[in-house]
């Protein structure tokens, strides 16, 4: 089993509506959590981080956190097609290492 | 900030040759991880350091890999020999020591080995 799994995708959404990206992680001690955005060809940059229980919002983002179920997803509201990119979910272990989804390829058609 | 600094951002080399990638992190950041990237595999930790010192390279995929940080400023990826298998997008990344501080990342060298 995989340490950090999302659904690959492709994810299409029309311009204007809400994408949702969802992950799961199978180590229950994990600590942080971090949704990175990478365009075609770029590096990942960091979108948000979230570290404890409930919703965490900035701007059109929300990232939403369950550790009972191990489950963590992201929320684009108002999507537009420069949000279209590969979406990467990363949890970060008490002991400092990082380990990362393989990644949810959105596009948002105009 | 200048960010996280990586050279070369090209590299292709023959099967067997020696490859050498090079990493500058962010100042103040206390913590280093290299990484590679395929489209079959994604994003593979392959090994980080906290402070200088290598906490974790278990995931070095052969004793042909090899990873130094001689200093705080300074880390190095070794391949050696290598084989096409190897080509990848290899990413560096910095962050401040805790669990609760992200990752920057670098703008990856693109490997490519015929």
């Amino acid at each position: 089993q995989k340490e950090v799994e999302q659904n690959s995708g492709p994810l299409s959404v029309p311009e204007g509506a809400i994408a949702s990206l969802n992950c799961t992680y199978s180590d229950r001690v994990s600590q942080s959590f971090f949704w990175y955005r990478q365009y075609s060809g770029k590096s990942p940059e960091l979108i948000m981080s979230i570290y404890s229980n409930g919703d965490k919002e900035d701007g059109r983002f929300t990232a939403q956190l369950n550790k009972a179920s191990q489950y963590v997803s992201l929320l684009i509201r108002d999507s537009q097609p420069s949000d279209s990119a590969t979406y990467l979910c990363a949890v970060r272990q008490l002991a400092g290492d990082m380990r990362f989804g393989a990644g949810t390829r959105l596009t948002v058609k105009p | 900030d200048a960010g996280v600094i990586q050279s070369p951002r090209h590299e292709v080399t023959e099967m067997g040759q020696e490859v050498t990638l090079r990493c500058k992190p962010i100042s103040g950041h206390n913590s280093l991880f290299w990484y590679r990237q395929t489209m079959m595999r994604g994003l593979e930790l392959l090994i980080y350091f906290n402070n200088n010192v290598p906490i974790d390279d278990s995931g070095m995929p052969e004793d042909r890999f090899s990873a130094k940080m001689p200093n705080a400023s300074f880390s190095t990826l070794k391949i050696q020999p290598s084989e096409p298998r190897d080509s990848a997008v290899y990413f560096c990344a910095s962050s401040r020591t805790g669990h609760n501080s992200p990752l920057h990342f670098g703008n990856g060298t693109r490997l490519t080995v015929t």
